[in-house]
Order: C-alpha cells, then structure tokens, then sequence
C-alpha cells in the first residue's frame, strides 16, 4: 500500500493529452514539491517534473505538471508511442522523514 | 554527465548480508545528499535511504530501519548501503541517485538484490 495514490493505468491514442493523478496528504504533497518520473523497461527512471511544475533541461514541453492542496497532476500532450511506461510521483513526506511514492501508472498508447 | 554505478548485488540467502557500492561522477559528490532506492518485481518504487553531503544525517524507511546502514566515501566518491538480517522480500533492483532538492534526482541502472 503506497503512501501516495495513483491509479495503475491510463491509456491513449496518438496525439492525444492524458494526466495521471497523485493524492496524498497534508504531511507530503501538502507540503512539499511532487516528482514525477518515467521508468522504462530494463532502465533507470528518469525525472521529469521536479518541484511540482519545473522541466528538467531535455524533458520535452510536452510535460508538464501541476499541484493543488494535497493531489497533483501530470499531463503528457501530443502522446507518441515512446511515451508508453510507467509514470511515478514522489514527495517529501514530513512525519514519516522520507520519501514516498506512488505506486506506479503504466501508461499504453493504443 | 552525472554518473552512477551500482555493484554488489547478487543472490543471499534469508538472514544472510550484502554491502551494496555506487561509484559516482561528474558532478561534486560531496555537496549532495543521495538516496538509494528499490524496485521490487510486480511493486512499484520504494524508496529506501538518503544521506547528507558530510555523512552525518541518514533517514532510512521503516521497513529496512535497524538492518540496512548507509555511508559514503567522499574521498572514492562513493555511497555503501550494508544490509544485514535480508528477508525475501528485500530482493529488488537497488539505484543509488542524486537528490534533486527533496527527492532523487539522477539514478543508476541498479544492481539486483535476490534473496
């Protein structure tokens, strides 16, 4: 049972705009900045949205990520095949003193 | 480039020990607190401990609390995690990775723990 929620898939068809969600409380997201990160198969996760809604350099603007009280979003534009994964959120979380994460939306483009 | 590479995985069995290394470059180690983190088959992301840049404040979570210690070698550039008192359900595939602020940042490939 992950601290956080996300709901464990989501799908789209080409070109389309989809967003997985992340809820928590006042302890993690509340508080803190949200991560989110893309895990292929047999790879390293990458991080994608850091402090809620900032673009690390080389993530393409197609992401893009938002927070609201205790839940946040992340939305992918323009899908494409490559963006079929696994999609993880993260916080701070500030009574357990670590980090917490979601468990995890796989992502299929149809 | 921000290098990571983990070693010392391989298969234990219950109750038996590994000391897990993460070799890292391309930025200064020493100011950054880095994490180490599992993915378990079939679960998703568990994060399991982070240090600071000088070694001296570590926050490890619940589930590996009191059998799992994390160190660093700023001089080899290096994180250890030592787990000690392994369960099944610690075999994962561990990253070590920069922290990006309150989270981890960069990530290794990882190395598999299989117990």
């Amino acid at each position: 049972q992950s601290v956080l929620t996300q709901p464990p898939s989501a799908s789209g068809t080409p070109g389309q705009r989809v967003t997985i969600s992340c809820s928590g409380s006042s302890s993690n997201i509340g508080s803190n900045s949200v991560y989110w990160y893309q895990h292929l198969p047999e790879t390293a996760p990458t991080l994608l949205i850091h402090r809620s809604n900032q673009r690390p350099s080389g993530v393409p603007d197609r992401f893009s990520g938002s927070k609201s009280g205790t839940s946040a979003s992340l939305a992918i534009s323009g899908l494409r095949s490559e963006d079929e994964a696994d999609y993880y959120c993260a916080a701070w979380d500030d009574r357990l003193s670590g980090v917490v994460f979601g468990g995890g939306t796989k992502l299929t483009v149809l | 480039e921000v290098q990571l590479v983990e070693s010392g995985g391989g298969s234990v069995q219950p109750g038996g020990s590994l000391r897990l290394s993460c070799a890292a470059g391309g930025f200064t180690f020493s100011s950054f607190w880095m994490h180490w983190v599992r993915l378990a088959p079939g679960r998703g992301l568990e994060w399991v401990s982070r240090i600071d840049g000088d070694g001296n404040t570590i926050n490890y979570a619940d589930s590996v609390k009191g059998r799992f210690t994390m160190s660093r070698d700023n001089a080899r550039n290096s994180v250890f995690l030592q787990m000690n008192s392994l369960r099944p359900e610690d075999t994962a595939v561990y990253h070590c990775a920069t922290d990006g602020g309150a989270a981890p940042e960069h990530w290794g490939q990882g190395t598999l723990v299989t117990v």
